[in-house]
Formats: structure tokens, C-alpha cells, sequence
């Protein structure tokens, strides 16, 4: 089944202490892309990928680290964790760049940073 | 970058009247429109897409309007019904340099159907 997966679905953490989300996807997308959706902002990208080794900065990259070194996974690190990144993100994929591409979501991580 | 912004934030409707969702973007070079359905406690998907080609598409009681001139579109649902209830977002693609491929989001619209 194509799908993007990622883990843990649920973190509840304290301050400072590094996590990594995971994100995967079977479709052999090239792009892949993080966003945190937070209530009454909608959805914005933290970081997102065109393809292996390529990365950029999306709106709200402040505090997060991402890495592509294979092209299904595009993992999402928080070196020091604060309160202000407690949200529901997301990892979102699709097959190109160009064009009409549809970008496939995750199931969602919730996180809390106590 | 492109900006893209949604109204109304909230929209309430009785069951088989319809609904309408209004987005604007600012770039010009924006060329891929879709538009994603969030029920409660699940992910966004895709319910329709429309390309800066079309001017209006349809799939059964939604479709989706362009206005390339003025940097709009819309979202209509017809004859509502209680289980399209969800959060929508509009978002716009553009194939323009840096920002190659990035999809930006409007901040939503809380869709409630009352039976």
C-alpha cells in the first residue's frame, strides 16, 4: 500500500531534550516536506526536500533540523526542544516539483513539550 | 514567496444548502491549485485540484472555480451534507525559481453542516 508513515504518532517530552520524528514513504517521491499545523495558522512548512542531499528552509524553520540522506526517509530532528513547538506536524510527499503534483500526508505526530 | 488567504475561517451551513470557500494568492507564476479536506483528529487529503489552465472542474457535488486574472478561486459545495464537515485549505504551487515545487497553504475553513 503507498502511504507515508511516521513515528512516533504521540511525544510528550520535556525541554531540551533532543527528539527525532521519523517520516518514510514507499511511492518514490522526490519532494518531501515537513509542516506543523497549529489551531487558527493552518498548515506551515518547517523544511522541505526536492531530492536526495537537497534541502531548503520553509517559513517556520527556526529550531528544527531535517537531513535526506536516502529519498524515502526525511526525518525531523529538535536538537533542544522548547514549549513553543508543541503542535501536530506532519510529513507530506509528492512525485515532483513541477506541475500538478498531489502531496500525500502522514498520519500526523502530536507534539508536547512540557 | 506566495501568499495565499482563506475566507471565511469559519463557515456554518444547513444540510443541502451549499457552501463556498474563497481563496487569493499574490504570485502570478502560482500554476497548480488544490484544495485538501482535514476530518477531526485526521490528515489533509486531496479532494480536488484544478491547473491555471481550467478555468473550473467538477467531481460530483464539488467544484473548484479559477480566476487567473484576478488571483482567485473557490471551492463549491453542493447539497452539504453532515460528513463534510472538516477543515479545508486551499494551497497554491508554483513552478517559479527558489521556490520550486513548494505548496502554500490558506489557514483553513472550519466547514460545519447542521443537519
Amino acid at each position: 500500500e503507498a502511504q507515508v508513515t511516521q513515528n512516533p504518532r504521540y511525544l510528550i517530552t520535556v525541554t531540551g531534550k533532543k527528539l527525532t520524528v521519523t517520516c518514510s514513504q514507499n511511492m518514490n517521491h522526490e519532494y518531501m516536506s515537513w509542516y506543523r499545523q497549529d489551531p487558527g495558522l493552518g498548515l506551515r512548512q518547517i523544511y522541505y526536500s526536492m531530492n536526495v542531499e537537497v534541502t531548503d528552509k520553509g517559513d517556520v524553520p527556526e529550531g528544527y533540523k531535517v537531513s535526506r540522506k536516502e529519498k524515502r526517509n526525511f526525518p525531523l530532528i529538535l536538537e533542544s526542544p522548547s514549549p513553543n513547538q508543541t503542535s501536530l506536524y506532519f510529513c507530506a510527499s509528492s512525485s515532483g516539483t513541477s506541475g500538478g503534483n498531489e502531496q500525500f500526508f502522514g498520519p500526523g505526530t502530536r507534539l508536547t513539550v512540557l | 514567496g506566495e501568499n495565499v488567504e482563506q475566507h471565511p475561517s469559519t463557515l456554518s451551513v444547513q444540510e443541502g444548502d451549499s457552501a463556498v470557500i474563497k481563496c487569493t494568492y499574490s504570485d502570478s507564476a502560482s500554476n497548480y491549485f488544490p484544495w485538501y479536506k482535514q476530518e477531526l483528529g485526521k490528515r489533509p487529503q486531496l479532494i480536488i485540484d484544478i491547473r491555471s489552465n481550467v478555468g473550473e472542474k467538477k467531481d460530483q457535488r464539488i467544484a473548484v472555480t479559477l480566476n487567473k486574472t484576478a488571483k482567485h478561486f473557490s471551492l463549491h459545495i453542493t447539497e452539504t451534507q453532515p460528513e463534510d464537515s472538516a477543515v479545508y485549505f486551499c494551497a497554491a504551487k508554483t513552478d517559479r525559481g527558489s521556490t520550486l515545487g513548494r505548496l502554500y497553504f490558506g489557514r483553513g475553513t472550519q466547514l460545519t453542516v447542521w443537519p
